[in-house]
């Protein structure tokens, strides 16, 4: 149980343009879910936080206009990186938490490289 | 500001013998404490947590210890095992603070035989 996906797995984009990143919880209800980048070898830094129908609570520093979160149902959250940069370049993971509890179940992440 | 520091980036131990990592954090709002493992290019798995309430908590050969006046918490792997061998996090929670996790740096743990 608890299983998260992420989709795509990697993408490679060229700079200006846009890319949708998928989180599915697939078997359980997420009444939240959350953001993160890492950069090779550090923590997992949270971009932001998504509670199905409502807007995303996005951490300082991060830019809402960048990185559109949008949490359209129980089961399914999307990031879109718009108007990509090279230094977008990052592993994106989310994670899903099932509400009364503090676990958070992860996707596998997906690796953005933007040329 | 890290709030939660893994101070060794590494550790190596031997096969079947004991792996100690160590977590300290310095917000004492923290109320809720998890450890995850973390593959290169996969998602975090969470391994085991333990809430402030209690200062022990085991599953296999997995145990964790949360000593609140030190504001440090470790993870106890005996016996030690290759498959061991991964990135572990250990996270940290505020009640009331939308479950949102903030993560220590990591420790690259690596079993050796």
């Amino acid at each position: 149980g608890a299983v998260v996906s992420q989709h795509p797995s990697w993408v490679i984009c060229k700079s200006g343009t846009s890319v949708k990143i998928e989180c599915r919880s697939l078997d359980f209800q997420a009444t939240t879910m959350f953001w993160y980048r890492q950069f090779p070898k550090q923590s997992l830094m949270l971009m932001a936080t998504s509670n199905e129908g409502s807007k995303a609570t996005y951490e300082q520093g991060v830019e809402k206009d960048k990185f559109l979160i949008n949490h359209a149902s129980l089961t399914l959250s999307t990031l879109t990186v718009t108007s990509a940069h090279p230094e977008d370049s990052s592993f994106y993971i989310c994670s899903a938490n099932a509400g009364g509890t503090y676990e958070q179940y992860f996707g596998p992440g997906t690796r953005l490289t933007v040329t | 500001d890290q709030q939660v520091k893994q101070n060794s980036p590494s550790l190596s131990v031997q096969e079947g013998r004991i792996s100690i990592l160590n977590c300290d954090y310095t917000n004492s709002m923290f109320d809720y404490f998890l450890w995850y493992k973390k593959y290169p290019a996969e998602g975090p798995t969470f391994l085991i947590s333990i809430s402030s309430i209690k200062d022990k908590n085991e599953d296999g050969r997995f145990t964790v210890f949360l000593n609140k006046s030190a504001k440090h918490l470790s993870l106890h792997i005996v016996p030690s095992q290759p498959g061991d061998s991964a990135v572990y996090f250990c996270a940290a929670s505020v009640a009331g603070g939308g479950n949102k996790l903030t993560f220590g740096t990591g420790t690259q743990l690596k079993v050796e035989l």
